[in-house]
């Protein structure tokens, strides 16, 4: 299975900052994800990281607070904008691997925290 | 949107005692995983069922699909002090295949005392 590195692991960030979080797969994946999970909470989809093209978003979630990026098969970045206490999750980015219907892997995830 | 309605919330075990936990929805899926989170890390696959009505083991692990595609069950045996954890049930959205896309459970905590 593949691995994921994110990066950073955590990070305290002030009101209306904005934080880009970057995910490293170790192979080429065809599908990579960013989810959220807030404290206590179960994991969120926020969106699909597109290569080539722009990400799609699920109900709830748009491009402006939470801009996406994947220059390739092995690298995506998740940017939280203009940050509120309410920002305050983990952060997880996953991959599915080369078979679009292969189980989906994570990273270890970024706790951002918001002051 | 689609539920995922698991239970127990929570578990506090004694060490060695068998646990048994499910996941509930009223829509069916075509596929159950479920994962286990470690404090500060990301979920980690347990175990993938595709077939209603599969039962499938990892190491203590055993975990079934259930036959009208709406429930599935994970039991673990003989627990031990490093299964302390959350375990999620997942399925993919909207009863499709794409597994990037997943609705999850609430979580189960799960405590093993020594």
């Amino acid at each position: 299975s593949a691995v994921i590195s994110q990066k950073p692991s955590r990070d305290i960030c002030q009101r209306g900052t904005s934080l880009t979080i970057q995910c490293q797969v170790d192979s080429q994946v065809t599908m990579m994800f960013w989810y959220r999970q807030q404290p206590g909470q179960s994991l969120t989809l926020i969106a699909t990281a597109n290569q080539g093209s722009e990400a799609t978003y699920e109900s709830g979630f748009v491009i402006d607070k939470f801009p996406i990026s994947r220059p390739n098969l092995t690298f995506s970045t998740l940017t939280v904008s203009n940050m509120s206490p309410e920002d305050s999750s983990i952060y997880l980015c996953s991959a599915s691997g080369q078979d679009a219907n292969s189980p989906l892997h994570f990273g270890n995830g970024t706790r951002l925290t918001v002051t | 949107g689609q539920q995922l309605n698991q239970s127990p919330q929570s578990m506090f075990i004694q060490e060695g005692e068998d646990v048994s936990m499910n996941c509930t929805s009223s829509s069916i899926f075509n596929t159950w995983l479920w994962y286990k989170q470690d404090p500060g890390e990301g979920p980690v696959l347990l175990i993938a069922l595709y077939k209603a009505g599969e039962l499938t083991s990892n190491g203590r692990l055993t975990a079934q699909f259930g036959i009208t595609r709406k429930d599935s069950f994970l039991n673990i045996s003989a627990s031990i002090p490093s299964d302390v954890g959350i375990y999620f049930c997942a399925g993919p959205n909207a009863g499709g295949t794409s597994y990037g896309k997943l609705t999850f459970g609430q979580g189960t905590i799960l405590t093993v005392h020594p």
